[in-house]
C-alpha cells in the first residue's frame, strides 16, 4: 500500500528555521516525483514545487522560488520542505503528494500544520 | 502562469440532486486538467485526470468533460459523502496551478 507519512505539527517563531518531512513507503520512492502543496487557513491549494528523488531534480513554482527549499534523501525514502527564516505568513497546512503515472497528485500525505507566531 | 477560475463559488444542493461544477482556464490547457475533492480536515483526493478519466476507486457518479479552456465536473446524484470542496488543477504549463475551489454544501 502506497503511503506518505508527514512529520507532526510545528509551532515556531518568526525568523526561526524549519524542516518538515514526508516519508514514502509501499512503492519505489526513487521512481515518482513528490510535490509540495500549501493550504493557508481557510484558503485553497497552492503548488509549491516538486522533486524527483531518483536524481534530486527539483522545480519550484515562481511564487515559492527562493522562499523554501525542497530536498530528498532517497536512502530513507524521505522528502523535505524547509525554511531558513519563517514568517507569520508561512502559517499553513503543507501537504506532500506523489505525482502518479497520470501526471497528477494521486497519493497525499496527511498534512503538516505549521504555525508561525511570536 | 495559467489562471483557473471555478464557478460557482458555492453550490447548495440536496442529496440525490445533480451537481455541475465549472472550471475555466485563462489559456488552453488541452486536456491536462484534473479534479480533486477535499473534505474538512482531510487531504485532497484525486477524482478525475486528463479531463475525463476517473482515478482508481472513484465512483461512476463522478464524470468530467471538456478540453481547451472550459471543463465540467458532474456528480450525477449527490451522496451525503460528496459534500465537500472541489478543486481543478492544470498541468499543461509550469507551474501547475489550482483553481480557487467550489464548495458543494447541503441545501
Amino acid at each position: 500500500e502506497v503511503q506518505l507519512v508527514q512529520s507532526g505539527a510545528e509551532v515556531k517563531k518568526p525568523g526561526e528555521s524549519l524542516k518538515i518531512s514526508c516519508k514514502g513507503s509501499g512503492y519505489s520512492f526513487t521512481s515518482y516525483w513528490i510535490g509540495w502543496v500549501r493550504q493557508m487557513p481557510g484558503k485553497g491549494l497552492e503548488w509549491m514545487g516538486i522533486i524527483y528523488p531518483g536524481d534530486s531534480d527539483t522545480r519550484y513554482s515562481p511564487s515559492f522560488q527562493g522562499q523554501v527549499t525542497i530536498s530528498a534523501d532517497k536512502s530513507i525514502s524521505t522528502a523535505y520542505l524547509q525554511w531558513s527564516s519563517l514568517k507569520a505568513s508561512d502559517t499553513a497546512m503543507y501537504y506532500c503528494a506523489r505525482r502518479d503515472s497520470s501526471g497528477y497528485l494521486g497519493y497525499w500525505g496527511q498534512g503538516t500544520l505549521v504555525t508561525v507566531s511570536s | 502562469e495559467i489562471v483557473l477560475t471555478q464557478s460557482p463559488a458555492t453550490l447548495s444542493l440536496s442529496p440525490g440532486e445533480r451537481a455541475t461544477l465549472s472550471c475555466r482556464a485563462s489559456q488552453s490547457v488541452s486536456s491536462y486538467l484534473a479534479w480533486y475533492q477535499q473534505k474538512p480536515g482531510q487531504a485532497p483526493r484525486l477524482l478525475i485526470y486528463d479531463a475525463s478519466n476517473r482515478a482508481t476507486g472513484i465512483p461512476a457518479r463522478f464524470s468530467g468533460s471538456g478540453s481547451g479552456t472550459d471543463f465540467t465536473l458532474t456528480i450525477s446524484s449527490l451522496e451525503p459523502e460528496d459534500f465537500a470542496v472541489y478543486y481543478c488543477q492544470q498541468r499543461s504549463n509550469w507551474p501547475p496551478t489550482f483553481g480557487p475551489g467550489t464548495k458543494v454544501d447541503i441545501k
